[in-house]
């Protein structure tokens, strides 16, 4: 089974400032299989990214997501007041098939 | 749009079985291009995937959690639904259904959520 790494575990910026997350795959996962999420409290998650780079419909251009094998990278270019929030990453694998999520990076306030 | 709703049981007694209804509506849960899905997330913690299935009744799960899971799927009804037995105080949690994209392979539409909760 794949184990997802994601750091730093807390991210404490403030409004206007970019935000680098990190995932780390303990082996290589298919771009095309490698998607983000955002949860706010008492909220569903909601995608973010999915294939490593691909916005999901209503994402705002200042989400982007790169890498590939084992380290992929969501960047949020300029901090919005709502994009305060945990961020989870996920990955698909045939074997054995089915999904892990890495443990989340929490956004917060500085 | 599409919606889905997660229904059943906030509380449920150690050894028993959870069981948990997903209602799809504003498109067919018949559709070929997705599998649909169920997924928690324990109180403070992260998400753990639980298993999927397709409308034909094709399902695969999680192998931490497969002796105990069974989910299973009503087309006429546009309902899927999960069971997961012999449940502990560790199967606490907000359990979540969601729609599963087969091509990119991730979930792109979320129920809201519900609290199920392990205890006598």
């Amino acid at each position: 089974e794949i184990v997802l790494t994601q750091s730093p575990g807390t991210l404490s910026l403030s409004p206007g400032e970019r935000a680098t997350l990190s995932c780390r795959a303990s082996q290589s996962v298919s771009s095309s299989y490698l998607a983000w999420y955002q949860q706010k409290p008492g909220q569903a998650p909601r995608l973010l990214i999915y294939g490593a780079s691909s916005r999901a419909t209503g994402i705002p251009d200042r989400f982007s997501g790169s890498g590939s094998g084992t380290d992929f990278t969501l960047t949020i270019s300029r901090l919005e007041p709502e994009d305060f929030a945990v961020y989870y990453c996920q990955q698909y694998g045939s074997s054995p098939r089915g999904f892990t999520f890495g443990p989340g990076t929490k956004v917060d306030i500085k | 749009q599409l919606q889905l709703q997660e229904s059943g049981p906030g509380l449920v007694k150690p050894s028993e079985t959870l069981s948990l209804t997903c209602t799809v509506s504003g498109g067919s849960i018949s559709s070929s291009s997705y599998y649909w899905g169920w997924i928690r997330q324990p109180p403070g913690k992260g998400l753990e995937w639980i298993g999927s299935i397709y409308y034909s009744g094709s399902t695969y799960y999680n192998p931490s959690l497969k002796s105990r899971v069974t989910i299973s799927v009503d087309t006429s009804k546009n309902q899927f639904s999960l069971k997961l037995s012999s449940v502990t105080a560790a199967d606490t949690a907000v359990y979540y259904c969601a729609r599963l994209d087969t091509a990119m392979v991730h979930f792109d539409y979320w129920g809201q959520g519900t609290l199920v909760t392990v205890s006598s």
